[in-house]
């Protein structure tokens, strides 16, 4: 079964830098996207970016364009998103789901049907 | 970017009625438009893709329709297990945009 298995929490002060990793079982890791999604306290869901892990493209959200990077371990299916110059507002809860299969163009082809469980990053002095 | 407006803000029904749960784009996104159901503590769960393909799971009873900037998500014949805040999400535009949600009450 497809599972995305999610590092813990993580307490940073402002100015900081945090890496959340993602570590993908059951599925072709290197077949799927895998996008980053955040989500504040009492806020909907914000997405950050996605990578493919097989040529590492990335594309960000502007918002967080210098300061997130997103890698990929294909060794061990893994992804990680480092972001960095934490602020107080980048509390919250961060996922990764996967995302549409790469050959699957189109309409019809599902996206974010699986999510890890999530991280809590609290930013606080 | 792609604004997303979803409205009502909350819907409160009883079992068994239908809900319907708009989702307003502020340019076309043709047919990449995705729901999602979140309940309290957990991650958004995909419910509708492409506007009306039901994911792995999901019963008949949640049915996705519209296309270019108006969409419906209607949930029929509710139960108490479908009380959550539904959230719509494009993928036509980068960067991709949810709306703000809908929260259904079962009363």
């Amino acid at each position: 079964q497809v599972q995305l298995m999610q590092s813990g929490a993580e307490v940073k002060k402002p100015g900081a830098s945090v890496i959340v990793s993602c570590k993908a079982s059951g599925y072709s890791f290197t077949n799927y996207y895998m996008h980053w999604v955040r989500q504040a306290p009492g806020q909907g869901p914000e997405w950050m970016g996605v990578i493919s892990p097989t040529s590492g493209i990335r594309n960000y959200a502007p918002k967080f364009q210098g300061r997130l990077i997103m890698t990929t371990d294909t060794s061990t299916s893994t992804v990680y998103m480092d972001l960095r110059s934490l602020r107080d507002d980048d509390t919250a809860v961060y996922y990764c789901t996967r995302g549409g299969e790469i050959t699957c163009v189109g309409d019809g082809c599902p996206q974010s049907d699986f999510w890890g469980q999530g991280t809590l990053v609290t930013v606080s002095s | 970017e792609v604004v997303l407006t979803q409205s009502p803000v909350t819907l409160s029904l009883s079992p068994g009625e239908r809900a319907t749960l708009s989702c307003r784009a502020s340019q076309s996104v043709d047919t990449y438009l995705a729901w999602f159901q979140q309940r309290p503590g957990q991650a958004p769960r995909l419910l509708i893709y492409d506007v009306s393909h039901r994911a792995t799971g999901i019963p008949p009873r949640f049915s996705g329709s519209g296309s270019g900037t108006d969409f419906t998500l209607t949930i029929s014949n509710l139960e108490p297990e479908d009380s959550a805040v539904y959230y719509c999400q494009q993928r036509k535009n980068w960067p991709r945009t949810f709306g703000q949600g809908t929260k259904v009450e079962i009363k």
